[in-house]
């Protein structure tokens, strides 16, 4: 069983650049959810995808854009990239919505702003 | 969202259990009580979940109080891998779940 994966590593942009960063949901799991992780804080939520639909929301901005494939990977995409963007991406997986389900998580991508 | 408070820092020593308390005492009746630590320069993992009922498997036990408004996380025999950042979560149970809600979290550490 393949965990959740994710790509690139790492990224170096610069401010007003736009960025696509992808995540591989675990085999069998249709909710792909995306988190934000600033140096020295809890992870906060950006956006879940379920089945091809986003499905809720954190406080962020427009300019953070998602998608979800039909075999359930996930697209990130952030435009207009800004200083404070710099941070870990996570996504995480899970078989789906109901609150009992616990998350996988990949890697994640680490982005610095310049 | 209910809310969750944990203390900042705890430490143990290895081989010995480790009691991670959290405080919710707004929780609803339907909210499920979520365990994720996070070990340095990795994505959080999930480690335990109840709604109820006191639960075990085989990472950790979860102790909930009957009038549910704390619960402690229990690692039975720390070991240097459990070094990490604990996080406690409510989960509201009506249902489309939406994502986590990461609070500050415990910082876990283990002394040879």
């Amino acid at each position: 069983e393949t965990g959740v994966t994710q790509s690139p590593t790492h990224l170096i942009k610069t401010r007003g650049q736009q960025v696509t960063l992808r995540c591989s949901s675990q085999s069998g799991h249709n909710t792909v959810s995306w988190y934000q992780q600033a140096l020295g804080q809890g992870p906060q939520f950006i956006f879940q995808y379920y089945r091809e639909e986003e499905n809720g929301r954190g406080n962020f901005p427009p300019r953070f854009s998602g998608l979800q494939f039909p075999n359930y990977s996930s697209e990130l995409n952030v435009n207009a990239l800004e200083l404070d963007d710099s941070a870990l991406y996570l996504c995480a997986s899970s078989l789906g919505l109901r609150e009992y389900y616990e998350q996988y998580f990949g890697p994640g991508t680490r982005l610095t702003v310049t | 969202d209910a809310k969750t408070t944990q203390p900042n820092s705890m430490e143990s020593n290895e081989e010995e259990p480790v009691h991670l308390p959290c405080n919710h005492s707004t929780i609803s009746g339907t909210d499920y009580i979520h365990w994720y630590r996070q070990l340095p320069s990795q994505g959080p993992e999930y480690v335990i979940h109840g709604l109820t009922s006191n639960v075990n498997n085989r990472m950790a036990s979860l102790a909930i109080a009957e009038d549910r408004k704390s619960s402690t996380l229990i690692l039975h025999r720390a070991t240097l891998r459990d070094a990490a950042v604990y996080y406690c979560i409510l989960l509201y149970s009506g249902g489309g779940a939406d994502g986590l809600t990461f609070g500050k979290g415990t910082h876990l550490i283990i002394q040879p």
